[in-house]
């Protein structure tokens, strides 16, 4: 059974700092990763997706890396600014097995940037 | 490009009252479409999805329905609400390889 975990559920940093927020898989077995941001009562905004041959994508700021092996990602914040804060979901596409194509969720990490 | 819209944003509905929530996808075809709850303090959970018009299926038990009578609709439905109906509801969509993509959601209170 696929479980994802995202460590850590919260993070309070001040403005300028690089930050890494982490996320956890338990099956290799993975078609891809997405990272999302979701802002206060808003929907989700996809950051970067890496699909499973993938090693890393690179968008801005943010920088997300792929290890199947060992069941990681990381999404990587350089500068951190105010605008950064919101929650910050991981979410991880099961390699399909029919016609189920259902992602596997983390919990999220809430990241607070502080001017 | 690809564009999803979500309707209404905000929602209060006394318990028992019907329910309708619409999301359409423009810029694609055939796409695969998803229903999703999030819950305070908790993650967001599958409640359906949808491979082709017509053809729904529903991952968890509950007082809801979904419909997709056109390709690019998507329509979440109840016959009457319950007080543990309200949430935050999710419209995406995604085609093959290509990642999810999200609606704005609808904040629904159950009243």
């Amino acid at each position: 059974k696929q479980e994802v975990t995202q460590i850590p559920a919260a993070l309070s940093v001040p403005e300028g700092e690089n930050l890494v927020l982490n996320c956890s898989f338990t099956d290799s077995a993975i078609y891809n990763l997405q990272w999302f941001r979701q802002d206060p009562g808003k929907g989700l905004t996809s950051l970067l997706l890496i699909q499973s041959s993938q090693r890393e994508q690179t968008s801005g700021r943010l920088n997300a890396s792929l290890d199947k092996s060992s069941g990681r990602s990381t999404l990587y914040i350089a500068a951190s600014q105010p605008g950064d804060s919101a929650t910050y979901l991981c979410a991880v596409r099961r390699v399909n097995a029919g016609n189920n194509r259902k992602l596997i969720w983390g919990l999220g990490t809430s990241l607070a940037v502080n001017p | 490009s690809q564009t999803i819209h979500q309707w209404p944003a905000t929602l209060v509905q006394p318990v028992g009252s019907p329910l309708s929530l619409e999301c359409t996808v423009e810029g694609t075809s055939n796409p695969n479409l998803y229903w999703y709850r999030q819950a305070a303090g908790r993650g967001l959970q599958l409640l359906f999805y949808s491979v082709g018009i017509g053809q729904i299926s529903s991952e968890v038990p509950q007082n809801l329905s979904a419909s997709r009578p056109q390709d690019r609709q998507f329509i979440l439905s109840s016959k009457k609400l319950l007080l543990s109906d309200s949430g935050f509801y999710l419209c995406a969509w995604s085609i093959s390889h290509y990642g999810y993509t999200f609606g704005s959601g609808t904040r629904l209170t159950v009243v």
